[in-house]
């Protein structure tokens, strides 16, 4: 079982529709949350990162944690054509040296016009 | 502005060949860091630096995989005698928080490695 769960989808929505993704995350010791927006042929880019449970909102973009399901979610409001990417939630622990991030596999998201 | 840059974008190599890939990250950044993306997948950790210390390097798959950034900025990421299941995207990635709670990584747009 991979450390982090994520259903690559892919997922196809109409514009202006709401868009659900999510993770699980196996390691109570996982601290911060994040997500990552990735174009094809590009780099991942931050979208959104958390360090509590709870919600947080960014113009459309709304992260939510919930640490007692192990439980991540990214809720994009008024999907656009441009936000047609894959999603990838990341997570990682501050223990001693350890910075690196976890990944899912990510989710290929279509916003059809 | 600048970003993370690197090269080449692309590689093609015959099996058993060795390959450098080159990170050039945000200046000013304290750390690096080196992932290996398979088509399909999401990104898996190989190694970090802070400034020209390598603190884990856990994630590299066999000793044919070697890191360096002898003086804190420019890396490079050596395969040694390249094998099929080499062919990925490798990302890099800085990052200038040292100590910050959390982690936030710049990415570069990776050098896509085809191993023939």
């Amino acid at each position: 079982q991979k450390e982090v769960e994520q259903d690559p989808g892919p997922l196809s929505v109409p514009e202006g529709a709401i868009v659900s993704l999510n993770c699980t995350y196996s390691n109570s010791a996982f601290q911060y949350f994040m997500w990552y927006r990735q174009y094809s042929r590009k780099g991942p880019e931050l979208l959104m990162y958390t360090y509590s449970s709870g919600n947080k909102e960014d113009g459309r973009f709304t992260a939510q944690v919930d640490k007692s399901s192990k439980y991540i979610s990214l809720f994009i409001r008024d999907s656009q054509p441009s936000d047609s990417a894959t999603y990838l939630c990341a997570t990682g622990s501050n223990a001693g040296n350890n910075r690196k991030l976890i990944w899912g596999l990510g989710t290929s998201l279509a916003v059809n016009p | 502005g600048a970003g993370v840059s690197q090269s080449p974008r692309y590689k093609v190599a015959k099996r058993g060949q060795d390959v450098a890939l080159r990170c050039d990250p945000i200046s000013g950044h304290v750390s690096l860091f080196w992932y290996q993306q398979a088509l399909g997948q999401g990104p898996e950790f190989l190694t970090y630096f802070q400034n020209e210390a390598q603190l884990d390097k856990s994630g590299l798959p066999s000793d044919r995989f070697f890191a360096e950034r002898p003086e804190g900025s420019v890396s490079t990421l050596k395969i040694q005698r390249t094998q099929q299941e080499d062919s990925a995207v490798y990302l890099c990635a800085s990052s200038f928080r040292r100590g910050a709670p959390y982690n936030e990584q710049f990415f570069g747009p990776g050098t896509r490695l085809t191993v023939l």
